[in-house]
């Protein structure tokens, strides 16, 4: 099971670019990256999912080097309702092992 | 489409008591999950039922038992409450476990006296 490590918290201003790192050293060959997104006293909510290069969607973009031991959530131009929770997951598609969520990063954003 | 519900919202227990969580999904999704979050952490998995029929064991089963009850429907059963429990529960499903998306419901915010 690939342990991730993301920072704890995050400040940004509205409308800057805003990046969050997720190290995922002992990433295995099958194992796809997830991010999910968690407002207070919500379930979280699915962002993005990729396994390698970059990925975009009309919320965010995700970016995994060639290693894939970390992956960038960038969040573009961002507002006061992208304060969150984000998540970083890791795990194989054939089993459960995608479904454990870590600590997250809180995202603040401030005016 | 209402998407995950669960039932109740809000619960008050006294140590020794017990309780079911209610989930049901109308995505017609095979796999269906319990988590449980506690104040400043993230999402533990409790259990979760790959589809209708089976069911198996997260990273914090201890104090639970689930029943897949048919493909739309997945209760999470405390049978004798404890304090350690007090935790926001939250259902989700996903149409498969193969690396498929989850959705959450709203979640049940429980108090074990």
């Amino acid at each position: 099971l690939a342990k991730t490590t993301q920072p704890i918290s995050m400040d940004s201003y509205e409308g800057q670019e805003v990046n969050i790192t997720c190290s995922h050293n002992n990433i295995a060959t099958n194992d796809y990256i997830t991010w999910y997104q968690q407002f207070p006293s919500q379930g979280p909510r699915f962002i993005i999912q990729g396994y390698k290069t970059k990925v975009t969607n009309e919320v965010a973009s995700l970016f995994i080097p060639a290693d894939r031991k970390s992956s960038t959530l960038s969040l573009p131009r961002v507002s006061l309702s992208d304060t969150a929770v984000y998540y970083c997951l890791v795990g194989d598609p054939t089993g459960a092992n995608n479904l454990f969520f870590g600590t997250g990063t809180r995202l603040t954003v401030i005016p | 489409n209402a998407g995950v519900t669960q039932t109740p919202k809000f619960q008050v227990l006294k140590t020794g008591q017990s309780m079911t969580l209610q989930c049901a999904q109308d995505m017609n999704h095979n796999s269906m999950y319990w988590y449980r979050q506690d104040p400043g952490m993230g999402l533990r998995l409790i259990y979760y039922s790959a589809s209708e029929g089976t069911t198996d064991k997260g990273e914090v089963p201890n104090g639970y038992n689930v029943s897949r009850l048919n493909k739309r429907e997945f209760s999470l059963r405390l049978e004798s409450a404890a304090p350690s429990q007090t935790s926001v529960y939250f259902c989700a499903s996903s149409e498969g476990l193969s690396n498929e998306k989850l959705f959450f419901g709203s979640g049940t915010q429980l108090s074990v006296l």
